[in-house]
């Protein structure tokens, strides 16, 4: 089946360092692409999307493009602040023989220290 | 509404109790999504509504658990003859249709099983 595998955390960065957090996946099809991000007490809000390869999601200065060739969807942000410190999950949605398959990473929970 | 709201936010049960959490979607989202979060774990898709139907109950843990949505809205989450390992987070989550991959996260409750 499908499956979304990202890096192990916790991942721990000073303010300003450059952040990757790796994600790779296994589907049938063409699924869609995405990083969710759970903030401190807060629920799980879409961070960014992508839905056909080669596709650059983009929002609050984090970035991944959709990698068909090596199936993948890493997270990049240049400069890290102490307000991106979260957990951060890759998923996948791709159509199955019965409808929508949706798959979650485990998440990896980023601190950056001031 | 303004966002997806979850309840209980809360709820502590004995083993062998049925327990019921709700969820309502946001105002028009035809889709509506069942997941749960394990502690340490990523979110485990367990079944997903488009309208009132819900195509495929594959992802439920166990015949404990069924799901319903009457109306187009509000959804119910019962599972039968509680479990420990039932312990989780419980997310729903809404989209504005099922081509719409962007789905947007209730709060969640948090059940404990004793």
């Amino acid at each position: 089946g499908d499956s979304v595998t990202q890096m192990e955390g916790p991942v721990t960065l000073s303010e300003e360092a450059f952040l990757t957090i790796n994600c790779t996946y296994t589907a049938t099809g063409y699924p869609s692409l995405f990083w969710y991000v759970q903030y401190p007490g807060e629920g799980l809000q879409l961070l960014l999307k992508a839905t056909k390869a080669d596709d650059k999601g983009s929002n609050k200065g984090f970035e991944a493009t959709y990698r068909k060739e090596t199936t993948s969807f890493h997270l990049e942000k240049g400069s890290v602040q102490v307000s991106d410190s979260a957990v951060y999950f890759c998923a996948l949605s791709g159509l199955v023989n019965y409808g929508q398959n949706f798959v979650f990473g485990p998440g990896t929970r980023l601190s950056v220290l001031p | 509404g303004a966002g997806v709201s979850q309840s209980p936010s809360n709820k502590v049960t004995e083993k062998g109790k049925d327990v019921e959490l709700r969820c309502d979607p946001i105002s028009g989202h035809t889709a509506l999504y069942w997941y749960r979060q394990s502690l340490g774990q990523g979110l485990e898709f367990l079944i997903y509504f488009q309208g009132n139907s819900a195509p495929d109950k594959s992802g439920l843990p166990s015949d404990r658990f069924s799901a319903e949505r009457t109306g187009g809205s509000v959804s119910t989450l019962t599972i039968q003859r509680t479990q420990q390992e039932d312990s989780a987070v419980y997310l729903c989550a809404s989209s504005l249709d099922l081509a719409d991959n962007e789905q947007f996260f209730g709060p969640g409750t948090r059940l404990t099983v004793l």
